[in-house]
């Protein structure tokens, strides 16, 4: 099935060690996500690629940085993770951006800090 | 900036009707997405309004209302397992990102 596949699910790091998360997708899609999601809060948006061309949101801390080789991967590098970095991140595909293409989202990794 | 709002939480009864309100302030609206969520699992897309008027999927519906900012989804026939939280989305502005609320909790009980 085609999909949105995360790795690790789970993922504890200390504080300042630099983490990466992955994420590949079997979609072909051209564009991915990656969302920030504190626990009981709505998922933030911290940055997309279309293509290659890389879009940063204007609140995305400088510690946070992305990577995308080909169409299929995507990462998330934490250069310096606080322990206010804890949190769901969640990784997503869509075919464009247009209407009416839908996010399909991955099962997230939650990152632990300590 | 978008501005988002839906009721925190909300109890039903199994077999029971649900509404979950969202309402938005945004420019440049290019559609409404609900999605649902179970805990500590990804959003799962339920479904999309960009027009006015009801658009129906099984036991959910949702609606929209441009000239109001609002939407709301409708669950029939509730089961134990729609307990999930209901997250609504506006896509907008020229790069058409999604914008979250800050989601619904929907406990069904028996």
């Amino acid at each position: 099935d085609a999909m949105v596949i995360q790795n690790p699910r789970y993922q504890v790091t200390q504080f300042g060690k630099p983490v990466t998360l992955s994420c590949s997708q079997t979609l072909n899609h051209n564009v991915m996500y990656w969302y920030q999601q504190k626990s009981s809060q709505a998922p933030k948006l911290l940055f997309h690629y279309y293509d290659k061309d890389f879009n940063n949101e204007a609140d995305t801390p400088d510690n946070f940085q992305s990577r995308r080789p080909n169409t299929s991967f995507c990462f998330l590098d934490i250069r310096s993770p606080g322990l206010g970095d804890a949190a769901m991140y969640l990784c997503a595909t869509s075919d464009g951006t247009g209407i009416p293409y839908e996010q399909y989202f991955g099962p997230g990794t939650r990152l632990t800090v300590t | 900036g978008q501005n988002i709002d839906q009721p925190t939480e909300m109890t039903a009864t199994e077999g029971a009707i649900v509404q979950i309100n969202c309402t938005y302030q945004t420019s440049g609206f290019n559609g409404l997405f609900w999605y649902q969520q179970h805990a500590g699992e990804a959003p799962t897309f339920l479904s999309y309004n960009v027009l006015d008027g009801l658009e129906e999927k099984g036991r959910f519906s949702s609606f929209l209302s441009r000239s109001k900012g609002y939407s709301y989804l409708l669950l029939k026939e509730l089961q134990m397992k729609d307990s999930a939280s209901y997250l609504c989305a506006v896509r907008a502005g020229a790069g058409n990102m999604l914008t979250f609320g800050g989601g619904t909790r929907l406990m069904v009980k028996p």
